[in-house]
């Protein structure tokens, strides 16, 4: 079965850049998407298809997938920012959700 | 404005089987490229994808549940079905149902609040 790994947890101090990383085999042929959640809430959409941010996410969310690796890179961090973030790939037939980093701000 | 609602027994004891309904608004299952899935979260744990329903009846299922699970939709009611056979201690966990987008490539865009459900004897 198809597995997905990030980093258990990632601290970054405000203002500076966050990069959370999400690892599996050809990852870069599927479409990527992250989720940011906070404690007690529904997880919401950031990144779809790699690199697009939804209306309404800032522009200090971003991405991108190539070869075995995805990357979500939040550029001057705030405070609001610390949540649960989760990679999530696609390749048509199934869904596959990565084990969740926790993004501290610190 | 789209929402949708999971709903549900909160309690349940092993072996039974779970059935939890996705009632949505603000969008229509019948447009192309639309689907409603759901993911379930254990207590502290990560998400985990379980099946997703298409505008057009098409269904994917999680390799892992693919024998326990089924998914229907009743477009007239703007309902879709989970059901979830022999549920163990360990399937404690926030059910959550989201929309599978036209325009995301897979992605889930709009989530519902989720509905815990215990199963404990």
């Amino acid at each position: 079965s198809y597995e997905l790994t990030q980093t258990p947890s990632v601290s970054v101090s405000p203002g500076q850049t966050a990069s959370i990383t999400c690892s599996g085999d050809k990852l870069g042929d599927k479409y990527v998407c992250w989720y940011q959640q906070k404690p007690g809430q529904s997880p919401v959409l950031v990144i779809y298809q790699d690199s697009k941010r939804p209306s309404g996410i800032p522009e200090r969310f971003s991405g991108s997938n190539s070869g075995n690796t995805a990357t979500l890179t939040i550029s001057g961090t705030q405070a609001m920012d610390e949540a649960d973030y989760y990679c999530q790939a696609w390749d048509s037939s199934i869904w596959v959700f990565g084990g969740g980093t926790k993004l501290t701000v610190l | 404005q789209i929402t949708l609602k999971e709903s549900g027994p909160t309690l349940m004891k092993p072996t039974q089987t779970l059935t939890l309904t996705c009632t949505f608004s603000g969008f229509a299952l019948n447009t192309s490229g639309v689907g409603v899935g759901w993911i379930r979260q254990p207590p502290g744990k990560a998400l985990e994808w379980l099946a997703v329903i298409y505008w057009d009846d098409d269904k994917r299922y999680s390799p892992s549940l693919k024998s326990r699970l089924t998914v229907t939709k009743d477009t007239s009611k703007n309902q879709v079905v989970l059901t979830m056979t022999n549920m163990d201690p360990v399937e404690t966990a926030t059910y959550y149902c989201a929309r599978r987008s036209n325009w995301g490539e897979g992605a889930f865009d709009i989530w519902g609040q989720g509905t815990m459900v215990t199963v404990s004897s």
